[in-house]
Parts: structure tokens; sequence; C-alpha cells
């Protein structure tokens, strides 16, 4: 069965400093890797997605992720917070098709709250 | 830009009673979802629903639970004798394919069984 791990239910950085939100996927076979975003009050808002191509991928509001097969990793990165970035993220995968109708399902890491002080 | 809704927003419920939490998905979309998180822990997927069908559940889904599309638009997850166990918050998601489309989550029910 899939797992997904994310390091660090919460990180604090500064304004204007890097943010890195870590995530893991155990799978054999690399699945679709996906980062939410959960704001309070809010359903949960795709940031980006890997599907296949560019390891690299960039989404909404500045964040971008690099997929590593290697490591078996996710990361998600932003070079510079902004407090609204403040918010609870969610890294999660989906199994490659393979066959039949019953995949789609997402697997979620725990989630990293993330605050952003001025 | 469309959204995937869902009503209420919060219920408190006794032990032992039915609830029915109701989403309505985006309106092209096929396949549709319920995820829960109990608070502090990981959000948990529940089942997934195509064609009228229940494709994938998971173990949490027992047979105290149920999920139907009555009308083409409503989805609703039915739990028929609540447990202390089932407060959580209920996410609804919808798509519009499988695997790599990107699923789109309604604003969650939060539910609290005493």
């Amino acid at each position: 069965a899939q797992s997904v791990t994310q390091l660090g239910s919460h990180v604090s950085v500064s304004e204007g400093a890097l943010v890195l939100l870590r995530c893991n996927y155990s799978s054999s076979v690399p699945p679709y890797l996906f980062w939410y975003v959960q704001y309070p009050n809010q359903g949960l808002q795709l940031l980006l997605k890997y599907t296949t191509g560019a390891t690299l991928v960039k989404g909404i509001n500045g964040f971008e992720a690099e997929f590593k097969k290697s490591e078996t990793s996710f990361h998600l990165t932003k070079p510079s917070a902004h407090m609204s970035d403040a918010a609870e993220y969610f890294c999660a995968v989906s199994d490659r098709y393979a066959g039949g109708t019953s995949y789609g399902k997402l697997t979620f890491g725990q989630g990293t709250i993330l605050t952003v002080h001025p | 830009e469309p959204e995937v809704t869902q009503t209420p927003s919060h219920q408190v419920t006794q032990m032992g009673q039915e609830v029915i939490l109701r989403c309505v998905p985006i309106s092209n979309h096929l396949y549709f979802y319920w995820y829960r998180q109990i608070l502090g822990q990981k959000v948990e997927f529940l089942v997934s629903f195509y064609n009228n069908e229940i494709s994938e559940k998971s173990e949490i889904f027992d047979d105290q639970f149920s999920v139907e599309r009555p009308d083409g638009s409503n989805f609703t997850l039915k739990i028929r004798s609540t447990k202390l166990e089932d407060s959580a918050m209920y996410f609804c998601a919808s798509t519009v394919g499988q695997g790599a489309e990107t699923q789109y989550f309604g604003p969650g029910t939060r539910l609290l069984v005493l």
C-alpha cells in the first residue's frame, strides 16, 4: 500500500524566507504526486502536481516542487514566503493506471502547518 | 469558477443516530470521492464512486456507511448509526477523469458525535 511521509508537522519561517516542505512516498512505481493547500475553513486546493515529463513543476502562488525518483521525494518550495502563505499543506499520491476501474484515490501525508512571521 | 459544495458545514448528532452528508460535485465531473480527517490525523480515503456504483472503498467504509447519487447532482454519504469515532471532517471531491486528473474538494462537513 502507498504511504506518504511529510517531515515536520509544523514549519515556521519569516516573511521573505525560503519555504521548504518535505514529502516522501513509498512506492516501487512512481505515483502521480500532488500538493494541496488548505486555508482555514476552506477545502483543499491544488497547488501543483507531477504526472509525467519535466520533474520540476511550477504551481500557483509561486510554489514549485521537484520530483526526484532516486530519493522518492516531492518537496515543495517557494523562494520567498508571504504572510498569505500561512496554511496547512498536504502532499498526496495516487497510483498510476493499472487497469480496471478502481483507481484514482488519493493517499495523503499527515500535513504540515506553515506559519509565516513578519 | 465551478466548485464543489457541501452541506451542512457543521453537524452535531447523538451516538446511534443516522446522518446524511451532502455534496454537489462540479457538473461535468464523473468520479466522486469521500474522504475524512479525524482531528490531528491524516486525510483518509473512504470511497470512490463512478457510473452509479462504488468503484473502490477502504476498510473504514463498513456496512454503516453508504453512498448514492440520487438525482444526478447530489452525492451523499450516509452513516447509519453513528459512533463517537465517526467524529471528523468529511470532504467530498470530484474529478473529470481518473489518475492524473485533479480532484476538486469541497469545504468539508465537520461532524461531531456525542
